[in-house]
């Protein structure tokens, strides 16, 4: 079964600081790979995907992430944090033979000014 | 129109009441899912439909109920709830098959039972 792991329960960055959100997963074969964002009190919006086209993948809302087959790893960054980026951030694995997502743990994201 | 929409936004039952929550998209997705998330977990997978058919169910009990009238609508009854399945349910969609295999979700609905 698919899994992903997410390192880092909590994050706190600094205003205009990067942000660096872990994310490695679990698979024999390369998965399709998922980023979503959830603010307080609603639901997922999807803000990138890794569907084996190229490796580096451009988001909205500023972020990015690099797909590692060598790392087993799909990390999301955004150069320069807003305070808006506060929420909640899970990494999600999908096997490419049934509609099933594996979600991480979730990693929280807060924005000093 | 890449929008999925829940109702009601908020919902109290009590134990021995029967509710249902709605979920509509027009995106023409052929599957549909119910998702249940308690505060500060990820979403746990409930039920998928897949073209209006029942294709997963990961053992959930059976005072949920889903339905899929159509291809743009699905329905989650509920009844005879206990104070544990309080949580935010969220539906979501996606293709069935090809590179665009996102799924979208909608803003959830908030239950509370008493």
């Amino acid at each position: 079964a698919q899994s992903v792991t997410q390192l880092g329960s909590h994050v706190s960055v600094s205003e205009g600081a990067l942000v660096l959100l872990r994310c490695n997963y679990s698979s024999s074969v390369p998965p399709y790979l998922f980023w979503y964002v959830q603010y307080p009190n609603q639901g997922l919006q999807l803000l990138l995907k890794y569907t084996s086209a190229a490796t580096l993948v451009k988001g909205i809302n500023g972020f990015e992430a690099e797909f590692k087959k060598s790392e087993t790893s799909f990390h999301l960054t955004k150069p320069s944090a807003h305070m808006s980026d506060a929420a909640e951030y899970f990494c999600a694995v999908s096997d490419r033979s049934d509609y099933k997502l594996s979600f991480g743990a979730g990693t929280t994201v807060t924005v000093r000014a | 129109d890449t929008e999925v929409t829940q109702t009601p936004k908020h919902l109290v039952m009590g134990m021995t009441n029967k509710k249902s929550l709605k979920c509509e998209q027009h995106m023409g997705h052929r599957a549909m899912y119910w998702y249940k998330q308690k505060a500060k977990k990820p979403p746990e997978l409930m039920f998928v439909y897949s073209y209006e058919k029942l294709s997963i169910n990961e053992s959930v009990p059976s005072r949920f109920s889903p339905e899929c009238p159509n291809s743009s609508l699905l329905n989650l009854h509920l009844h005879a709830l206990q104070p544990e399945d309080s949580a935010l349910y969220l539906c979501a969609s996606s293709q069935v098959r090809g590179l665009t295999y996102e799924q979208y979700f909608g803003p959830g609905t908030r239950l509370t039972v008493t």
